[in-house]
C-alpha cells in the first residue's frame, strides 16, 4: 500500500538559515509526489510536485524538493528562511491503485525564529 | 483565494441540526473532493467526485451526505451530527483530461470550521 512518512512533527530554524523538511514515501510503481503548506485558518496550498524528470523541483515561495529513488526520499527545501515562511507543511503521494486519491503525511510544523 | 472558495467558513450546529457546506470552484477543474481536517490525525478523504460521478465513499457516515450539482458546485450535506465530527471541512478540486486518466495536482479551499455541540 501506498504511505508517506514526515518524521518530524516540528522544526525550527532560524531566520536566514537553509530550511529542510523530511518526507520519505513507499509506492508500487512509480510516485507522484506533493508538497502542500497549510497556514493558520487557511486550506492547503500546493507548493510543487514531482512527476518524472529532473530530480530538482522547484516551486511557489522560493521552495525546491529532491527526489531521491534510492533513498525513497522527497525532502522539502529553502536556501534562506522567512519568518513567514512559518506554517504546516505536508507531503503528499498520488495511490496510483486508486488514482484519484492523494495520501497525505501527518504534517510537520516549521517554526521560523527572528 | 478566489480559485476554491468555501462558505460558510465558519459554522455551530446541535446535533439535531440540518446545515450544508458550499464549495466552488472557478478554475474549470472537473473532478472535486471533500477531506476532514482533525486536530493531531492525517487529512482524511471522504469523498470524490469526476465529472459530476462520484467515484469515492471513503467509508464515511451516512449523516454526511454529498451532493454535486455541476463540476463548479459542490455540497456536503449535514445532520444528526456528533460531536466528534467537529473538525475543519475542506473542498479541493483538480483537472483531469479524462474519466480514465489520472488527475493533476489539487487545489483547496479555505475550509468550513465546524463545530458540533
Amino acid at each position: 500500500a501506498q504511505s508517506v512518512a514526515q518524521p518530524e512533527d516540528q522544526v525550527n530554524v532560524a531566520e536566514g538559515n537553509p530550511l529542510t523538511v523530511k518526507c520519505t514515501y513507499s509506492v508500487s510503481g512509480n510516485p507522484y509526489l506533493f508538497w502542500y503548506v497549510q497556514y493558520p485558518n487557511r486550506g492547503l496550498q500546493f507548493l510543487l510536485k514531482y512527476i518524472t524528470g529532473d530530480n530538482l523541483v522547484k516551486g511557489s515561495y522560493g521552495f525546491e524538493a529532491e527526489f531521491n529513488k534510492s533513498q525513497t526520499s522527497f525532502h522539502l527545501k529553502k536556501p534562506s528562511a522567512l519568518v513567514s515562511d512559518s506554517a504546516l507543511y505536508f507531503c503528499a503521494v498520488r495511490d496510483m491503485n486508486r488514482d484519484d486519491k492523494i495520501i497525505f503525511g501527518k504534517g510537520t510544523r516549521l517554526h521560523i525564529l527572528p | 483565494e478566489t480559485g476554491v472558495t468555501q462558505t460558510p467558513r465558519h459554522l455551530v450546529m446541535g446535533m439535531t441540526n440540518k446545515k450544508s457546506l458550499k464549495c466552488e470552484q472557478h478554475l474549470g477543474h472537473n473532478a472535486m473532493y471533500w477531506y476532514k481536517q482533525s486536530a493531531k490525525k492525517p487529512l482524511e478523504l471522504m469523498f470524490v467526485y469526476n465529472f459530476k460521478e462520484q467515484t469515492e465513499n471513503n467509508s464515511v457516515p451516512s449523516r454526511f451526505s454529498p451532493e454535486c450539482p455541476n463540476s463548479s458546485h459542490l455540497f456536503l450535506h449535514l445532520h444528526t451530527l456528533q460531536p466528534e465530527d467537529s473538525a475543519l471541512y475542506l473542498c479541493a478540486s483538480s483537472f483531469r483530461q479524462g474519466p480514465k486518466t489520472l488527475s493533476y495536482e489539487q487545489y483547496f479551499g479555505p475550509g468550513t470550521r465546524l463545530t458540533v455541540t
